[in-house]
């Protein structure tokens, strides 16, 4: 049972290029998250989408940034024109759809190894 | 979502129980506590996560007390490979579903 897989696992761009990050949630997940970490922080929320929508963004800068989960296919997160301070790890996350469990409602949330870009 | 504190960072001999506690006294009925890690530079993993009751699984006992204000997660007989940021999260399952971060608690497994 493969779990959440990301590509490329590390990415160098240049300022001003495109960095382009795939996020394969694990099978049976239909719902995806996007987060950031900058050096020595914790994690921040970008955005969350399930298949062909996308559900919240509030974390997610306005401009440059955007994010998909089509119908097939995995989820891309695009950063364009790259600047400096997008130099980050980049989470994706994905969950089943709201399942009752024991505990009630739980949807938890399962991490892929994660996206080093680096912008010289 | 409500926040959580931690210790900045503790220490734990090999072979004995981690005891890790978060403080969580703003919590709602709705909200879950989570519990992650985070080996260095690898993506986080799922530990733990309760509502009221406490809670156990292969990797790890969760105690939340009765008016759940905290809890401490327990690593039964901590290793090396231990080592890691553990991240305690209040988590509400409803439609706002977003992982708060904070800086977590830094566990150092000592041999």
């Amino acid at each position: 049972n493969a779990g959440v897989m990301q590509n490329p696992r590390h990415l160098v761009r240049r300022r001003g290029q495109e960095a382009r990050l795939r996020c394969s949630p694990m099978k049976g997940h239909s719902h995806v998250y996007w987060y950031r970490q900058l050096p020595e922080e914790g994690l921040k929320f970008m955005v969350y989408l399930q298949k062909e929508n996308i559900i919240d963004e509030s974390g997610m800068p306005k401009e440059r940034f955007s994010a998909e989960f089509p119908k097939e296919g995995p989820s891309i997160l695009r950063i364009q024109q790259v600047v400096r301070g997008d130099s980050a790890a980049y989470f994706c996350a994905s969950s089943p759809a709201r399942l009752a469990g024991r505990q009630g409602l739980v949807e938890t949330q399962y991490f892929g190894p994660g996206t080093r870009l680096l912008v010289l | 979502d409500a926040k959580t504190t931690q210790p900045t960072s503790m220490d734990c001999a090999e072979g004995r129980a981690a005891n890790l506690p978060c403080n969580h006294s703003t919590i709602s009925g709705n909200e879950y506590v989570y519990w992650y890690r985070q080996i260095h530079s690898q993506g986080p993993q799922y530990i733990i996560h309760g509502l009221k009751n406490n809670e156990t699984n292969e990797m790890a006992s969760l105690i939340i007390t009765e008016d759940r204000k905290s809890s401490t997660l327990i690593l039964p007989h901590a290793t090396l490979r231990d080592t890691a940021v553990y991240y305690c999260i209040a988590f509400n399952a409803g439609n706002n579903r977003k992982l708060i971060w904070g800086l977590g608690t830094s566990l150092g497994v000592n041999p």
